[in-house]
């Protein structure tokens, strides 16, 4: 069981609204991800964190920004969403140290803006 | 930069059957190699890795192998199970999860 909570799970907006995704994880991970998928699709990075006040942009172009204040906390922004914007956003984190390590998923957050 | 394509992007197996899922990638500095299983309705779940100074590794019903040369892995099945259906990904970096590279997926599905 994923320790790395997402909410919410669905998300139905119009267009034009600001949305934060929120994102948290229990394990003391410092690293943490967003990604963005379309259902049963490959998987985008667009954002992630090598832990407090870090934040970089992933290989994937997105207009939605991301904060990280607190080690457990990575919420995503879109200050104004679109009809493109509808995807499924996957928020992961790994443990600290080097190189890779598991990636924790949460279960997502479908978003569809209308 | 790193390509990884991923084969087939369906397959069906029989319950009790193997299955295999290929991978190749395109950067031969690419030394990391996990395998993903996504559930329907839930994140992915890491069920195997493989690093590049191994050329198998086992895990139970689960197996991984790697070919440096040739620059493809793949993921085999044994003894297929209905649990075992979901979407399996493949990816490939330079030992670091900010460089994943992807694979498309593949949908397995297991006739009872």
């Amino acid at each position: 069981e994923a320790d790395i909570y997402q909410t919410p799970r669905y998300l139905v907006i119009g267009t034009g609204k600001k949305i934060t995704l929120e994102c948290s994880q229990t394990m003391g991970h410092d690293k943490m991800y967003w990604y963005q998928q379309d259902p049963g699709m490959e998987l985008h990075l667009i954002h992630y964190s090598y832990g407090v006040n870090s934040t970089e942009k992933g290989d994937l172009s997105s207009e939605s920004t991301v904060s990280r204040i607190r080690t457990e906390h990575f919420p995503l922004t879109l200050e104004s969403a679109r009809p493109s914007h509808t995807s499924q956003y996957l928020c992961a984190s790994s443990d600290p140290g080097q190189g890779s390590s598991p990636l924790h998923f949460g279960n997502g957050t479908r978003l569809t803006v209308t | 930069g790193e390509n990884v394509e991923q084969h087939p992007s369906t397959l069906s197996v029989q319950e009790g059957d193997s299955a295999v899922i290929k991978c190749t990638y395109s950067d031969s500095a690419s030394n990391y190699f996990p395998w993903y299983k996504q559930e329907l309705g839930k994140g992915p779940q890491l069920i195997i890795d493989i690093r590049s100074n191994v050329g198998e590794k086992k895990d139970q019903r689960i197996a991984v192998t790697l070919n440096k040369t040739a620059k493809h892995f793949s993921l085999h099945i044994t003894e297929t199970q209905p649990e075992d259906s979901a979407v399996y990904f493949c990816a490939a970096s330079v030992e670091s999860n900010y460089q994943l590279i992807w694979g498309a997926g593949t949908k397995l599905i297991i006739k009872p």
